[in-house]
């Protein structure tokens, strides 16, 4: 069984609805992060979080609204997405390392919330 | 070009065989090289680090060549549970801004067979 803990495991919306999707883990990771995995590709990386804090964004859409409560819960809050939006959304955290400041390359993935957008 | 080349196969071999993924990077402020595994409709999950000596695992030995920005991942006596997919993945230094992060692979098939 995974640390990581993603709920729901399955999420169907329409273009209109606001939904979150919640992650939890108590490994004491500072990175935690929001993948985005489409059929037979490779998860791509949407943000990061160090020490609560975002510290990555990569061009994300502003329908995609990530939040960091605390240094256990990452959320991904949805609203007005679009059906190509469709994917397993992957979250997964890891150890940093203080003194570089970098992490430690291995990821702890949560089983993944798989989303359908009608 | 992407960041992170892989072959994606699939690859099909007997079981017993041995069989060898290749991967290239091209982003030479790369710090850190991982194998990934990932079942089908299940989360990646680290297989192995990779270092320039060349680790080992049991059957599995990976392998890097900074020289040449290339990752490689040996697996010997392949088993059937040894079926899923294989994702090479590079963690890039953020420098002072950011802790970094890593960047898959379009990951590699591999299925084996009776």
């Amino acid at each position: 069984d995974t640390e990581v803990t993603q709920t729901p495991k399955h999420l169907v919306m329409g273009m209109t609805n606001k939904k979150s999707l919640k992650c939890e883990q108590h490994m004491g990771h500072r990175a935690m992060y929001w993948y985005k995995q489409k059929a037979k590709k490779p998860p791509e990386l949407m943000f990061v979080y160090s020490y609560e804090k975002l510290s990555i964004n990569e061009s994300v859409p502003s329908r995609f609204s990530p939040e960091c409560p605390n240094s256990s819960l990452l959320n991904l809050h949805l609203h007005a997405l679009q059906p190509e939006d469709s994917a397993l959304y992957l979250c997964a955290s890891s150890q940093i390392r203080d003194v570089l400041r970098t992490n430690t390359g291995e990821l702890f993935f949560g089983e993944g919330s798989r989303l359908t957008v009608l | 070009r992407k960041e992170v080349e892989q072959d994606p196969g699939p690859f099909n071999v007997p079981e017993g065989a041995t069989v060898a993924f290749n991967c290239t990077y091209s982003n030479s402020a790369s710090q850190s090289f991982f194998w990934y595994r990932q079942d089908c409709r299940k989360e990646p999950k680290l297989l192995m680090s990779v270092y320039s000596s060349g680790n080992e695992d049991g059957r599995f030995t990976a392998q890097l060549n900074r020289a040449s920005q290339y990752i490689s991942l040996l697996i010997r006596d392949s088993k059937l549970s040894d079926s899923a997919t294989y994702l090479c993945v590079v963690n890039r230094s953020g420098g002072s801004s950011n802790t970094g992060k890593l960047i898959f692979g379009q990951g590699t098939t591999l299925q084996v067979k009776p």
